[in-house]
């Protein structure tokens, strides 16, 4: 069982659709991130977000903090064919990171 | 380039063969990590580094060895690589202490076939 539960696994949309991923946890992290991932690289860093309840925006993508900083989403709106690839989300205990599932978006033009 | 570099990109071996993964910043970042990616499971720590000559254990080290006698390289080694072994595996680093203050800068990855 992985700390950070990721849902959905996977997503398929049409460009211009508005989509929302999750990452869910049991336990309280003092921040949370998401990375993109696109085939053949590494996890690209996208945000943190620290403080329960913060909302951050880049561009299209919004990113939440839950209140009890338990769990995060990503809305993504207008989905352009570049947003494709695997959003991770990954919290910290100490010093190391741990990474959710992740969710694998398709964006098809 | 500044950067974090992974050498190979690609790497076939036999079981029970050993094998060394290469890891090389330019940042002079404190914190190095080694990843494995697996359908199903995601990304997994193997072992990390606070520091030169600092090494620790993650979530899955069996079977590996890491070394850091100089702050830039990280290596890893599979000591007798087996199938299982098979996967992607990323490095990455930090600056210091406080992970969600900087984020990971990850390396392109190596993906390693165990045949």
């Amino acid at each position: 069982t992985q700390l950070l539960e990721q849902s959905p696994q996977f997503l398929s949309i049409q460009e211009g659709e508005n989509l929302t991923v999750y990452c869910n946890s049991s336990s309280v992290f003092s921040s949370l991130q998401w990375y993109r991932q696109e085939p053949g690289e590494g996890p690209v860093l996208l945000v943190t977000v620290v403080t329960g309840g913060e909302v951050k925006k880049l561009k299209r993508l919004t990113f939440q903090f839950g209140d009890a900083r338990k769990d995060s989403s990503l809305h993504i709106t207008a989905a352009q064919p570049g947003d494709t690839g695997l959003y991770l989300c990954a919290g910290p205990p100490g010093n190391m990171l741990t990474f959710g599932g992740g969710t694998r978006l398709m964006v098809k033009p | 380039d500044a950067g974090i570099t992974q050498s190979p990109r690609y790497k076939i071996t036999e079981t029970g063969r050993q094998v060394t993964l290469m890891c090389h910043q330019t940042w002079s970042h404190s914190y190095m990590f080694w990843y494995r990616q697996d359908l199903g499971h995601g990304l997994r720590l193997i072992y990390y580094s606070a520091a030169a000559d600092i090494t620790d254990k993650g979530e899955v080290p069996d079977g590996y060895v890491v070394s850091r006698s100089k702050t830039e390289n990280f290596p890893l080694t599979l000591e007798s690589a087996t199938r299982s072994q098979t996967s992607v595996y990323f490095c990455a680093s930090t600056p210091r202490q406080g992970a969600h203050n900087y984020g990971y800068t990850f390396g392109s990855g190596t993906r390693l076939t165990v045949v």
